[in-house]
């Protein structure tokens, strides 16, 4: 199994919601990464997990939380959203850190009224 | 931080044609730089990659170079086709898994 999965595909809320987003991957990875991604701009760095440890916050606000309940899965927890928080959230992972290839997930497509 | 420029931001090559993307970095910890393709709707694809201790690599229609001294990195196309059309991005990354990606090339094969 080489593929990272995410879900939901697609995600509506408001601004007052609490949401999660899922990405699973069984290929024994043990680095995870949330990148967003706006419309016609690159993936931005979010999060990195490195044996289901934090190892990179790029100072992304608290209404983001990160979850790594275990090797194969990463969470984000979604909070009091602002509507410019819309964009692909994409998922990936590698092997570990560092030079490795990175498997993306095709990512959730979030919308924030 | 790690900055990452890429050029063009547009490009439009005949079919048939070669095409190139230029990249260059800031941060001398960056030791991985992978491409990727992303097509509309679709996750960023890994095309080729390379690492700081190799100068050049190759994929059939597609090579990437590296000058660590000067801090930049080439994607070579040869023999585009249209389906060959899509965003590319150049990325760079440190031991600690920190990717920051060039803003994107926006390629056109024109049959």
């Amino acid at each position: 199994d080489t593929e990272v999965t995410q879900t939901p595909k697609h995600l509506v809320m408001g601004m007052t919601n609490k949401k999660s987003l899922k990405c699973e991957q069984h290929m024994g990875h043990r680095a995870m990464y949330w990148y967003k991604q706006k419309a016609k701009k690159p993936p931005e760095l979010m999060f990195v997990y490195s044996y289901e440890k934090l190892s990179i916050n790029e100072s992304v606000p608290s209404r983001f939380s990160p979850e790594c309940p275990n090797s194969s899965l990463l969470n984000l927890h979604l909070h009091a959203l602002q509507p410019e928080d819309s964009a692909l959230y994409l998922c990936a992972s590698s092997h570990s850190l560092g030079g490795e290839t990175q498997y993306f997930g095709p990512g959730t497509r979030l919308l924030v009224l | 931080g790690e900055n990452v420029e890429q050029h063009p931001s547009t490009l439009s090559v005949q079919e048939g044609d070669s095409a190139v993307i230029k990249c260059t970095y800031s941060d001398s910890a960056s030791n991985y730089f992978p491409w990727y393709k992303q097509e509309l709707g679709k996750r960023p694809q890994l095309i080729i990659d390379i690492r700081s201790n190799v100068g050049e690599k190759k994929d059939q229609r597609i090579a990437v170079t590296l000058n660590k001294t000067a801090k930049h990195f080439s994607l070579h196309i040869t023999e585009t086709q249209p389906e060959d059309s899509a965003v590319y991005f150049c990325a760079a990354r440190t031991n600690a898994g920190k990717s920051t990606f060039g803003d994107g090339t926006t390629l056109t094969v024109k049959p």
